[in-house]
């Protein structure tokens, strides 16, 4: 089956920065990967999808890229702010079955 | 805004109970789920379901689990005799269609602790 990697560590971050997270995968590549937010004691919150064939998609302040030859996505959220402290999830579509990584924490701090 | 919801929220049982956690899912979505995930760990898929069967499986979801739609509205998961090592948290979900690039829609999840 898949490895999902994600930063393990919390990423610490100014507010007003971009931060940047990492998900890379083994084997083969999905044909959509997904991005999900979990605050704490909460379910998933879907954020952005991305297919195989599409090189990025940005929806407000999020940015995810997918590179089908690194196996890697990348989620970027820009002009960051405390509201934006969650855990991002990183998600490979399976047809209908998602497998999750473990997550990287965010802080923003004022 | 339409949501998923479930009940109940937190649930405690001793070991070897049968416990069933339920969900609402979106009512116009024909695709649900289970996932369940242990403290600290990450959300793991459990079972899919659509038209009145499973169609998807971990290996996970062994015999002391089911799953119904008993009516319109209802999705439950059925754990017929209950481990320590169920103790975890359990997200339904629904999405508007499967095979294809859908979100799904998450729960607030049920928080199954089992002594």
């Amino acid at each position: 089956s898949q490895k999902i990697e994600q930063n393990s560590e919390a990423l610490n971050i100014q507010e007003g920065k971009t931060a940047t997270l990492t998900c890379n995968y083994t084997n083969y590549s999905p044909a959509y990967l997904q991005w999900y937010r979990q605050d704490p004691g909460r379910g998933p919150v879907f954020l952005l999808l991305i297919r195989e064939n599409e090189k990025e998609k940005r929806k407000e302040r999020l940015k995810v890229t997918f590179d089908t030859t690194l196996k890697q996505s990348l989620f970027h959220i820009t002009a960051s702010q405390p509201a934006d402290s969650a855990t991002y999830l990183c998600a490979l579509d399976s047809w209908g079955k998602l497998q999750f990584g473990a997550g990287t924490q965010v802080v923003v701090t004022p | 805004e339409p949501e998923v919801t479930q009940t109940p929220s937190h649930q405690v049982t001793q070991m070897g109970q049968e416990v069933i956690l339920r969900c609402v899912p979106i009512s116009n979505h024909l695709y649900f789920y289970w996932y369940r995930q242990i403290l600290g760990q990450k959300v793991e898929f459990l079972v899919s379901f659509y038209n009145n069967e499973i169609s998807e499986k971990s290996e996970i979801f062994d015999d002391q689990f089911s799953v119904e739609r008993p009516d319109g509205s209802n999705f439950t998961l059925k754990i017929r005799s209950t481990k320590l090592e169920d103790s975890a948290m359990y997200f339904c979900a629904s999405s508007s269609a499967f095979r294809g690039p859908y979100e799904q829609y998450f729960g607030p999840g049920t928080r199954l602790t089992v002594t």
